[in-house]
């Protein structure tokens, strides 16, 4: 158990649905980051936060949202799903913005049918 | 913007043979991070790499940072079944930034 929890382990969802990602960072983190990975594209940075605050932005598509709640858990919101967002969804947290490495939840795969 | 390059993607090793990835990034890296990822799991963090020329080892694993901070090294000696996974690189998304972007990685497989 890394410390990071996301939830739901698994989610099959059909075309043009809406999901929802939940992710509780490391007692003591304050940074929450989430990636997108699929076969052919690594790990893709989608959005981070720090303390309730949107901090910095990858390529997240506008169908897709986040935030930070003051509890420190995040959501990842996923809409109008597409076949090509089936891939697995990490969050990792930081105890600070900088030098210091990420702690990864165990993700979340989501396949779109 | 920034980008992070990683090669070989893929590499087959007898059991104690070495092995290396290497990574590349297209600009100057205030840092670099190490981490692998097993068969079905999550990233791991395995290290963070700070100055110029930096080298770090862990047990058989060895790392380097070049001079430039541009590109860097992973080195494991005597490859051990327990190695197989896939090793990512990742820098920081920009001069200001803290999220990092990764390198595509190296899967790694070893046989016995």
């Amino acid at each position: 158990d890394s410390g990071v929890t996301q939830t739901p382990k698994h989610l099959i969802t059909a075309t043009g649905q809406r999901v929802t990602l939940r992710c509780s960072p490391r007692s003591g983190d304050l940074s929450v980051y989430w990636y997108q990975q699929s076969l052919d594209q690594g790990l893709q940075f989608l959005i981070q936060y720090y303390n309730g605050e949107e901090r910095a932005k990858g390529n997240i598509l506008e169908r897709f949202s986040a935030q930070q709640f003051p509890d420190l858990h995040s959501e990842l919101n996923l809409s109008s799903l597409e076949l090509g967002d089936s891939a697995l969804y990490f969050c990792a947290s930081s105890v600070a913005e900088g030098m210091s490495g990420y702690t990864f939840g165990s993700g979340t795969r989501l396949t779109v049918v | 913007g920034q980008q992070v390059m990683q090669i070989p993607q893929y590499q087959h090793v007898q059991e104690g043979e070495d092995f290396t990835t290497y990574c590349n990034s297209s600009t100057t890296l205030s840092n670099i991070q190490w981490y692998k990822q097993r068969p079905g799991g999550h990233p791991v963090f395995l290290i963070q790499l700070v100055k110029s020329g930096e080298v770090k080892k862990q047990k058989r694993l060895t790392f380097q940072f070049g001079e430039a901070k541009k590109n860097s090294s992973l080195h494991i000696t005597a490859t051990q079944t327990t190695d197989v996974g896939t090793y990512f690189c990742a820098g920081p998304q920009n001069q200001a930034g803290t999220a990092l972007i990764f390198g595509k990685g190296t899967t790694l497989s070893v046989s016995s």
